[in-house]
């Protein structure tokens, strides 16, 4: 086990509503990303927090948008849910300094369905 | 954008078989880091290779990172049911650590 929990574990949603997803990074990583995996692909990513601030965002719209706090967990929230959203979200942290990527351990995963 | 494409998309061998699954990307990594994730699991961290030309042996697994820091690959000797999963590489782009860019892996199977 990594120390990575993320919340809630599955979700359904309808188009058009917004979620949000937790994530608690592994004691004494200061680092998270998050991630969103489709089924069969490789996890893409959305954007990466580092002591709090946005520290690098990947090609997701705006309405994909996060927060880290100060005890660095995070959260990823997603507006106007679309049926292309339905995946698995990701978070990983990692214990970084700014400037240097590190080994990422990442938590179970939310599993979310847009209907 | 920065690419990273793996080779090949799906791998079936037969249990004591060797496998080995090949990384490349369309820009120079800062670093590659490996990743395998089991059916129905999240991705589990294996292992980072950050100089040119590196090689990094655990136990029956060799990972390799190219000269050019653009392609790596990783190899399992004799292959036993308990290697099953998928097998991701992913990097920072040298000029952007902080976006860590993952391959759509290599799927393997293992029959006994």
């Amino acid at each position: 086990e990594t120390g990575v929990t993320q919340s809630p574990t599955h979700l359904i949603k309808t188009r058009g509503q917004q979620v949000t997803l937790r994530c608690s990074s592994q004691s004494g990583h200061n680092t998270v990303s998050w991630y969103q995996q489709a089924l069969g692909q490789g996890p893409q990513f959305i954007f990466q927090y580092y002591r709090e601030e946005e520290n690098g965002r990947g090609n997701f719209p705006p309405r994909f948008s996060g927060l880290q706090f100060p005890n660095y967990s995070s959260e990823l929230n997603v507006n106007a849910l679309e049926l292309d959203d339905s995946a698995l979200y990701l978070c990983a942290s990692s214990a970084g300094t700014s400037g240097r990527t590190y080994e990422q351990y990442f938590g179970p995963g939310t599993r979310l369905t847009v209907t | 954008g920065q690419q990273v494409m793996q080779i090949p998309q799906y791998q079936h061998v037969q249990e004591g078989e060797d496998f080995t699954t090949y990384c490349n990307s369309s820009t120079t990594l800062s670093n590659i880091q490996w990743y395998k994730q089991r059916p129905g699991g999240h991705p589990v961290f294996l292992i980072q290779l950050v100089k040119s030309g590196e090689v990094k042996k655990q136990k029956r697994l060799t990972f390799q990172f190219g000269e050019a820091k653009k392609n790596s690959s990783l190899h399992i000797t004799a292959t036993q049911t308990t290697d099953v999963g998928t097998y991701f590489c992913a990097g920072p782009k040298k000029t952007s650590y902080d976006k860590v860019i993952f391959g759509p892996g290599t799927s393997l199977s293992v029959i006994p």
